[in-house]
């Protein structure tokens, strides 16, 4: 199975501020990763398709970049609202596996 | 407005069996691949099982292959996951997803979950 390694698992941010994450892949897997935000008590949502195309109900200060083994996700001056944990998710081979998450928090 | 609406959670003993469904709306359920994730307690999200539109192609997670099987109704909008021999550590909220496409891709849209509790 491919391993999706994100990082950092937590972090410490201020509303304005920029951050980014990172997930990185066992094995190459192209443009094959997805990235989704999840509050507590909440289902995911999908923020991210394709390693940067986002889908049409996000805003654009989030980006994703990234092929091969490694992506990242980047949120530019953070709002209120973007406090979640973020997952990433390859979709290139099945088992279609997730990174473990990275809580972003105030 | 594409809806998932997950149902059928509920507590079952050990080697229990529970079948979840998630009804479909808003979009033309055949044409578009689906998948279940799962999220057991203060843990992570967790790939289980996924099948083509066309209900040709099916996969699962080693973790529940075997005991899992995933299935959908094109004629009902439904899709449905048939859990045998239920272990604790299958405890989770558990997801249905639609998938981009029909034969995969990444999942746009999800449902709310419901709440499957494996325990004695």
């Amino acid at each position: 199975d491919i391993q999706m390694t994100q990082s950092p698992s937590s972090l410490s941010a201020s509303v304005g501020d920029r951050v980014t994450i990172t997930c990185r892949a066992s094995l190459g897997i192209g443009s094959w990763v997805a990235w989704y935000q999840q509050k507590p008590e909440e289902a995911p949502k999908s923020l991210i398709h394709a390693a940067s195309s986002l889908q049409n109900w996000v805003p654009s200060r989030f980006s994703g970049t990234g092929s091969g083994t490694n992506f990242t996700l980047t949120i530019t001056s953070l709002q209120p609202e973007d406090f979640a944990t973020y997952y990433c998710q390859q979709y290139s081979t099945y088992p279609h596996t997730f990174g473990q998450g990275t809580k972003l928090e105030i | 407005e594409v809806q998932l609406v997950e149902s059928g959670g509920d507590l079952v003993q050990p080697g229990g069996s529970l079948r979840l469904s998630c009804a479909a709306s808003g979009f033309t359920f055949s044409y578009y691949a689906m998948t279940w994730v799962r999220q057991a307690p203060g843990k992570g999200l967790e790939w289980v099982s996924g099948i083509s539109g066309s209900r040709v192609s099916t996969d699962y997670a080693d973790s529940v292959k075997g005991r899992f099987t995933i299935s959908r109704d094109n004629s009902k909008n439904t899709l449905y996951l048939q859990m045998n021999s239920l272990r604790a550590e299958d405890t989770a909220v558990y997801y249905c997803a639609r998938h981009e496409g029909g034969g995969g891709g990444s999942v746009d849209y999800w449902g709310q979950g419901t709440l499957v509790t494996v325990s004695s």
